[in-house]
This record gives structure tokens, C-alpha cells and sequence, in this order.
């Protein structure tokens, strides 16, 4: 049982190139997130997804894009990357139960764009 | 504008003492919080949570306790043990929100170093 499943961890970009960082997850939740983290700050929400087919922006949504066809994966798309989009970036899911919401997260990405 | 603050970037204790981590927070709308921790190149793990209709959940070494009217939470480790040395960070969601997924706001985080 592997939980929550990114790819690559790492990552060195050129500005101006676009990448897909891979989210796989094995727990059968419908729920899902994509999060970055800066130095010395914490989680910014980037996109979202409560099934299939259905996405939503976050806190962060700018220059990237999401997809949602099937449960188990959740890939964010960088287009034309920016230095601004170094960051450590983590996938997260949730069961989504009533009155309370525990999300799961994978070990990360961690992105230089240079 | 930070609607969950960690004002104490860093703390250490000695093996065996009391850690004391602080989190306080302005939306009144947040009604469910958890403690997540991070170790070093790895993703935050769940902790402990707690709901706004209670004021203290236990698990084991791990008590948050929520103060509604302060708007504040802490969650208390005893004992520390070396282990437990990570970054702590705070979270919560407006259940209720209505936004159709529960998203959650998280604190800059509190380093704990539990000093052997």
C-alpha cells in the first residue's frame, strides 16, 4: 500500500520550460490537493480536485493547470516555468467524511527553476 | 493576511519535558483543526485534530487543547522524547463553508528540537 505516490522528487527547470509533476494515490479518496511550500512558510493551496473530472483553483492557481480523469491520479502542469515557481510542491488526499477532513500527503517535489 | 499564525518559529526542550506548541487564528468560520509534522524531506503526516465543538482531544503523548473565545490552540507533548524533533504545523478548515471541499489553511510551522 504506497498512500500517496509523487514523481519526480526532483527537479531542476530552465525558465520558460514546462513540466508535469505526478500524483498517484492507491487509498481510493476522492479527494484531492495540490499544495507548495516556500522557504519558512507554510502550505499554499494551488488546485484541487472532489472526483473525476472536477477541478477548482486554490489560493495559488497562477501558471499552473490541473487534470482529473481518473480517481487515482492528479498531475499539475507547470507551463512556461518562472523562478518564482521554486518551491517544494506536495499532493495531498482526503476520504472526505462528514465534520471532519484529514489529508494525506506524499513526500513532495522539489523544483528549482533557474 | 495569515488567517493561522505560529508566532514561534523555533523551540527546544529536553528529553523527557513538556513541548508546548501555540497556534492562534482569525477566521471565525474555522471549526476543525489538526497538527500535522514534518520531518526533513518528507510530507507533512497527520497528527492529532480536534473539532470546534470540543475543547481538549488526547492521543496517547499528543493533547490539543482549542480556547473558541481566544481564538488559540496548542498542542502539548509529554513526554518529549528525541523522535518527536520536526516541524509542527498548525492547520484548520470552515467545515461549513459551503465551498464544496474542505480546504484546509496551514501555519508557517514551529521547529521543535527535543533535546536528548
Amino acid at each position: 500500500n504506497a498512500g500517496v505516490t509523487q514523481t519526480p522528487k526532483f527537479r531542476i527547470l530552465k525558465i520558460g520550460q514546462s513540466m508535469t509533476l505526478q500524483c498517484a494515490q492507491d487509498m481510493n479518496h476522492n479527494y484531492m490537493y495540490w499544495y507548495r511550500q516556500d522557504p519558512g512558510m507554510g502550505l499554499k493551496l494551488i488546485y484541487y480536485s472532489v472526483g473525476a473530472g472536477i477541478t477548482d483553483k486554490g489560493e495559488v492557481p497562477n501558471g499552473y493547470n490541473v487534470s482529473r480523469s481518473t480517481t487515482e491520479d492528479f498531475p499539475l502542469r507547470l507551463e512556461l516555468a518562472a523562478p518564482s515557481q521554486t518551491s517544494v510542491y506536495f499532493c495531498a488526499t482526503e476520504a472526505h467524511q462528514v465534520a471532519k477532513n484529514i489529508q494525506y500527503f506524499g513526500a513532495g517535489t522539489r523544483l528549482s527553476v533557474l | 493576511d495569515q488567517q493561522v499564525k505560529q508566532n514561534s518559529p523555533s523551540l527546544s526542550v529536553q528529553e523527557g519535558r513538556i513541548s508546548i506548541l501555540n497556534c492562534d487564528y482569525t477566521n471565525s468560520m474555522f471549526d476543525y483543526f489538526l497538527w500535522y509534522k514534518k520531518y526533513p524531506a518528507e510530507g507533512p503526516t497527520f497528527l492529532i485534530s480536534i473539532s470546534s465543538i470540543k475543547d481538549k482531544n488526547e492521543d496517547g503523548r499528543f493533547t490539543v487543547f482549542l480556547n473558541k473565545s481566544a481564538k488559540h490552540l496548542s498542542l502539548h507533548i509529554v513526554p518529549s522524547q528525541p523522535g518527536d524533533s520536526a516541524v509542527y504545523f498548525c492547520a484548520a478548515s470552515a467545515i461549513n463553508s459551503g465551498a464544496g471541499s474542505y480546504q484546509l489553511t496551514f501555519g508557517k510551522g514551529t521547529k521543535l528540537s527535543v533535546i536528548p
